[in-house]
């Protein structure tokens, strides 16, 4: 069964710190690999999805790297903002999960004024 | 609409009670997922709709929980009998195409609480 560890569990910054999210699971053979936002009480928002045969997207500020051959991601988040704040979650995709995007228990970020 | 969309936001339900979740996923895609997620907890697979066919109920907990796409758009899920550990969150998303290769977009979730 694919299994997904998001380091750290939390995580508190000073406005305007960049920082690093760190993802890994242990099946390589994946699809594709999602990071998502989730606020307090809200749904999962996407930010960026990495193809497998993809190295990294960006999307403004956000960052995402992957290396399938080590089971690990990267999301990077330049210029924190108090705005960030949230639950960042990674979610994987693959040939031997049947149709489960299996989620890792997240990363609780506070990036503080 | 432009997303995906759940109602209720919240149930509160007496333990033994049946309840039924919906989910009106984005207009024309084909995939369509449940997910349970307990407090603290990422999000874990209960089952998966390609057009109105199941194609996947492994993730479901119990034979209490019953899901549907009768029409390949529209979502419920049913839990009969319910128990204070189906207190979670359900989620439900969509995506453009067949499988998992493509991006899922949640809704907000239902959160459930049996007393």
């Amino acid at each position: 069964k694919q299994e997904v560890t998001q380091i750290p569990a939390a995580l508190s910054v000073p406005e305007g710190e960049n920082l690093v999210l760190n993802c890994s699971f242990t099946d390589s053979a994946i699809y594709n690999l999602q990071w998502f936002r989730q606020d307090p009480g809200k749904g999962l928002t996407s930010l960026l999805l990495i193809q497998s045969s993809q190295r990294e997207q960006t999307s403004g500020r956000l960052n995402a790297s992957l290396d399938k051959s080590s089971g690990r991601s990267t999301l990077y988040i330049a210029a924190s903002q108090p705005g960030d704040s949230a639950t960042y979650l990674c979610a994987v995709s693959g040939s031997n999960s049947g149709y489960a995007l299996n989620f890792g228990k997240g990363t609780s970020l506070l990036v503080t004024p | 609409g432009a997303g995906v969309s759940q109602s209720p936001r919240y149930k509160v339900a007496k333990r033994g009670q049946d309840v039924a979740l919906r989910c009106d996923p984005i207009s024309g895609h084909v995939s369509l997922f449940w997910y349970q997620q307990a407090l603290g907890q990422g999000p874990e697979f209960l089952t998966y709709f390609q057009n109105e066919a199941q194609l996947d109920k492994s993730g479901l907990p119990s034979d209490r929980f019953f899901a549907e796409r009768p029409e390949g758009s529209v979502s419920t899920l049913k839990i009969q009998r319910t128990q204070q550990e189906d207190s979670a969150v359900y989620l439900c998303a969509s995506s453009s195409g067949g499988g998992t290769r493509d991006e899922q977009f949640f809704g907000p979730g239902t959160r459930l609480t049996v007393l």
